[in-house]
């Protein structure tokens, strides 16, 4: 079974509004996250790496005020996606590793497919 | 260029066996990882070696580590249609998250 999950797993908004998407890690602390964002028929871009308890660190080139992160607690990362506009239309994916940062099996979410209209 | 680099695509046939290849940049890279992405889904962790092993082999599937070439490989024997997907080769560094290549999209016929 999934030892990450992602909610929702599809969402449309509307430009201009805000859309969050969760990241929990089930039966496991996640100290570390990753979120992802894959366009179609394209790889994986690291966008930032989320820390429990402390800000996340942005990739470069991925606005920080954009994209908000939080990391509350030991299973659970947030993406938030503000004022989006239809270029923010993504399949966005966040993975966690048990054992850490240095754990060595990494898992994925099974993705959020985001629509701005 | 890319830091991790893969064949886009791969034609077999039904009951023969898949080589996806993958070449990485980075000779620090801690452990090397074959992902499986089916359409519209997220991605499946297939399997992962340690940089200091050469083999590595997990039912069908059988990982190649050529790190003087910093050239690794996935095997799948018998390969299925079930197994057509995208294949992702990513690399860890230390501390990091994955890289990953572009994705070799796996075509079964059968």
């Amino acid at each position: 079974g999934a030892v990450v999950s992602q909610h929702p797993s599809w969402v449309i908004c509307k430009s201009g509004t805000s859309v969050k998407i969760e990241c929990r890690s089930l039966d496991f602390q996640a100290t570390t996250m990753f979120w992802y964002r894959q366009f179609p028929k394209q790889s994986l871009m690291l966008m930032a790496t989320s820390n429990e308890g402390s800000k996340a660190t942005y990739e470069q080139g991925v606005e920080k005020d954009k994209f908000l992160i939080n990391h509350a607690s030991l299973t659970l990362s947030t993406l938030t996606v503000t004022s989006a506009h239809p270029e923010d239309s993504s399949f966005y994916i966040c993975s966690a590793s048990i054992g850490g940062s240095t754990g060595n099996t990494i898992y994925f979410g099974e993705g959020s497919w985001l629509t701005v209209v | 260029g890319e830091d991790v680099e893969q064949s886009l695509f791969l034609s077999v046939r039904e009951g023969d066996s898949s080589v996806i290849n993958c070449t990485y940049t980075d000779s620090s890279s801690t452990y090397l990882y074959w992902y499986k992405q089916e359409p519209g889904a997220g991605l499946q962790l297939l399997t992962y070696i340690f940089s200091n092993m050469d083999m590595k082999q997990d039912q069908r599937l059988t990982v190649l580590l050529n790190k003087k070439d910093k050239h690794l490989s996935l095997r799948i024997a018998d390969t299925q249609t079930g197994d057509s997907a995208i294949y992702f080769c990513a690399e860890r560094r230390a501390g990091t998250a994955l890289i990953f290549g572009k994705g070799t999209t796996l075509s079964v016929s059968s």
